[in-house]
């Protein structure tokens, strides 16, 4: 089918790191996403990673990718309060001469003080 | 980054009613706008890819003639909730993506969203 999995719900201490997993679908997805959502607002892109890499470092995020199991996952280091939200993880998928995101189920990080 | 708008942030109206959701981009052109649709605690669904200047392509289940979607201009999208009903309460959700980049290449950019209460 369609769905790109996420655990629902992860629960860490303020300092510690996170690791959200997301698997995807389709194996021909050419870039995968990472975005944050706050209560009651949009989305905002964290960070995305091209297909051809297993690994991608931006400041506190690293993303990994291992395409044989069609598996994602987004590290936060050092994690603060700051970080509680919903992260969803997204493919792309091609449709109509264009493109659309087919989103996870969503992560809801919720950060301990 | 891109910036993308959307208007009114919160709407409540009666059943029976339209309401029409206003989606802008603000310092890009945008090709091509998404409208989605967010349960609460759920995920996004996508309900329908519009380019500018032609006829939306909505996902399966969604009804065309329920949900008009116009994308009159390189910045302005607009959905419009005809005849609106309790079940179409719900969070929507536009984003925008910038022309001249290869497909798969760029990135879509997200407004912050329409709650929408029908009562």
């Amino acid at each position: 089918g369609e769905d790109v999995e996420q655990s629902l719900f992860l629960s860490v201490r303020e300092g510690d790191s996170s690791v959200i997993n997301c698997t995807y679908t389709d194996s021909s997805s050419t870039y995968l996403y990472w975005y944050k959502q706050e209560p009651g607002a949009g989305l905002q892109l964290l960070t995305y990673i091209f297909s051809n890499m297993d690994m991608k470092q931006d400041q506190r995020l690293t993303v990994l990718l291992n395409k044989k199991d069609k598996h994602l996952s987004l590290r936060i280091a050092d994690t603060q309060t700051g970080d509680s939200a919903i992260y969803f993880c997204a493919e792309i998928q091609p449709t109509s001469g264009t493109y659309k995101y087919i989103f996870g189920t969503g992560t809801r990080l919720k950060v301990l003080a | 980054g891109a910036v993308v708008s959307q208007h009114p942030s919160r709407v409540i109206c009666k059943s029976g009613t339209s309401v029409k959701i206003e989606c802008r981009s603000l310092d890009f052109q945008a090709t091509t706008m998404f409208w989605y649709r967010q349960f609460p605690k759920q995920s996004l669904m996508l309900m329908a890819t519009s380019n500018e200047g032609s006829k939306a392509t909505y996902e399966q289940g969604v009804e065309k003639d329920k949900f008009l979607i116009n994308h009159a201009s390189l910045t302005l999208s607009t959905l419009t909730v005809t005849s609106a009903h309790p079940e179409d309460s719900s969070f929507y959700i536009c984003s925008a993506r910038e022309g001249g980049f290869p497909l798969g290449t760029d990135t879509q950019y997200f407004g912050p969203g329409t709650r929408l209460t029908v009562l």
